[in-house]
């Protein structure tokens, strides 16, 4: 079964650019499914950020879309979230998911990994 | 942007008894695209329902989801130590998908 798992720095730099990956372990990434990134905020709720098709195909939240980069590199089996111009409102425990159709609920998830922007 | 507002904030019930949350939708939400999750803590959301009345590979039957437009109810029959968590509604119909902002179960 599909099993993913977030990787990154803990620690950016306000203004700077947080990186993470997501690795796809247990089945291929170049499947019929969409692969995406929420986050979530000391003490609050969940916030989509966005998700991509193995095509090359994305989409992003409006409220963050010009930040946001999703890519995917098919031979590591893997796919990346780039969000630019950071500050401390982005400190958030980030997400990996798996949706099996653009429009179906994130059925698999990465177990998260936390971010803090601070200098 | 769908905004989705949970209720109550937190639920306070004993083991045994039976947990009702509600889900208002800002506007119309397709029962097909509408989820709950279910989050402990420290760990990631688990997905308990899908197109508001399915359960998700695992989930057991005294879960149930129900509702349409904009009004859904997520049910524990009789809740276990286990059902103690913050639980999330979602609309995956119209971008961006939205979440609601929780409701905490919590042990009374």
């Amino acid at each position: 079964q599909v099993q993913l798992e977030e990787s990154g720095p803990g620690l950016v730099k306000p203004s700077g650019t947080l990186s993470l990956i997501c690795a796809v372990s247990g089945g291929s990434i170049s499947t019929s499914s969409w692969w995406s990134w929420v986050r979530q905020p000391p003490g609050k709720g969940l916030e989509w950020i966005g998700e991509m098709y193995h095509s090359g195909s994305s989409t992003s939240n409006p409220s963050l879309k010009s930040r946001v980069t999703i890519s995917v590199d098919k031979s590591k089996n893997q796919f990346s979230l780039n969000l630019t111009s950071v500050t401390a409102a982005d400190t958030a425990v980030y997400y990996c998911a798996r949706k099996i159709r653009p429009t179906s609920a994130m059925d698999v998830w990465g177990q998260g990994t936390t971010v803090t922007v601070s200098s | 942007e769908i905004v989705l507002t949970q209720s109550p904030g937190t639920l306070s019930l004993s083991p045994g008894e039976r947990a009702t949350l509600y889900c208002r939708a800002s506007q119309r939400v397709s029962s097909s695209y509408f989820a709950w999750y279910q989050q402990k803590p420290g760990q990631a959301p688990r997905l308990l329902m899908y197109a508001a009345s399915s359960r998700a590979a695992g989930i057991p039957d005294r879960f149930s989801g129900s509702g349409s437009a904009t009004d859904f109810t997520l049910t524990i029959s009789r809740l276990e130590p286990e059902d103690f968590a913050v639980y999330y509604c979602q609309q995956y119909g119209s971008s961006p998908w939205t979440f609601g902002q929780g409701t905490k179960v919590e042990i009374k």
